[in-house]
């Protein structure tokens, strides 16, 4: 069975350009969340989708984040502008219980802006 | 959301048993203890979760004090393949995706 693949595993953009993540959750998951890691910092929530509905956005840092959901399937994380400081490591995880628990989580997309 | 201490690192050798102890004192009366596993250039992969008394699966124990205010996850006969980062996260089970994500524990494994 394949587990939560994340696409690009690396990018590297300018500041002021947009980069759109993607997530495939594990087949069958309606639940689906995006985390990120921050240089030096610990792992923080962004936010939980069930099916295509965004259930929990409470750890979207701001406006130019935007995540999608379309068809309940893949989920896509754009970021736009980039900035800086969105530098990190960007998590996706899947699951089949809406609490999160046993989250099955991706490889990661490191994102590099400079 | 109750906050976890955890050793920074710690070290041992293959075919030892490694404890990992966690303390959340503020733990509340809803609140389920989880532990995930990360290897480098890898996400967390959840390894066992308990809320009282002793927890047992095919890769850990979860020993957990009749007062909850910490937890020790047990890994029986570790492997080089063990050297990874361990969390523990503490929170409701209904909200488990918001737990609140530590520094973790650097776990190395010695030959």
């Amino acid at each position: 069975e394949a587990g939560v693949t994340q696409f690009p595993s690396h990018s590297v953009i300018e500041k002021g350009q947009t980069v759109t993540l993607r997530c495939d959750p594990i087949s069958g998951h309606d639940n689906l969340y995006w985390y990120r890691r921050v240089m030096g910092k610990e792992i923080k929530f962004l936010l939980h989708f069930v099916k295509e509905s965004k259930q929990d956005e409470s750890g979207m840092p701001n406006n130019r984040f935007l995540a999608e959901r379309t068809g309940g399937t893949y989920s896509t994380l754009k970021v736009q502008p980039a900035e800086l400081e969105d530098s990190g490591v960007y998590f996706c995880a899947s699951s089949l219980f809406e609490s999160g628990t046993e989250a099955f989580f991706g490889q990661g997309t490191r994102l590099t802006v400079v | 959301l109750a906050k976890t201490t955890q050793p920074i690192s710690m070290d041992s050798y293959e075919g030892q048993e490694v404890n990992i102890t966690c303390s959340h004192n503020n733990i509340a009366t809803n609140d389920y203890i989880t532990w995930y596993q990360q290897f480098p250039s890898q996400g967390p992969r959840f390894i066992i979760q308990g809320y009282k008394t002793k927890v047992t699966n095919e890769v850990a124990s979860l020993f957990i004090p009749a007062d909850r205010k910490s937890s020790t996850l047990s890994l029986p006969r570790v492997s080089l393949s063990d050297t990874a980062v361990y969390y523990c996260l503490v929170g409701e089970r209904d909200s488990n995706y918001q737990l609140i994500w530590g520094a973790g524990t650097k776990l190395i494994i010695k030959p």
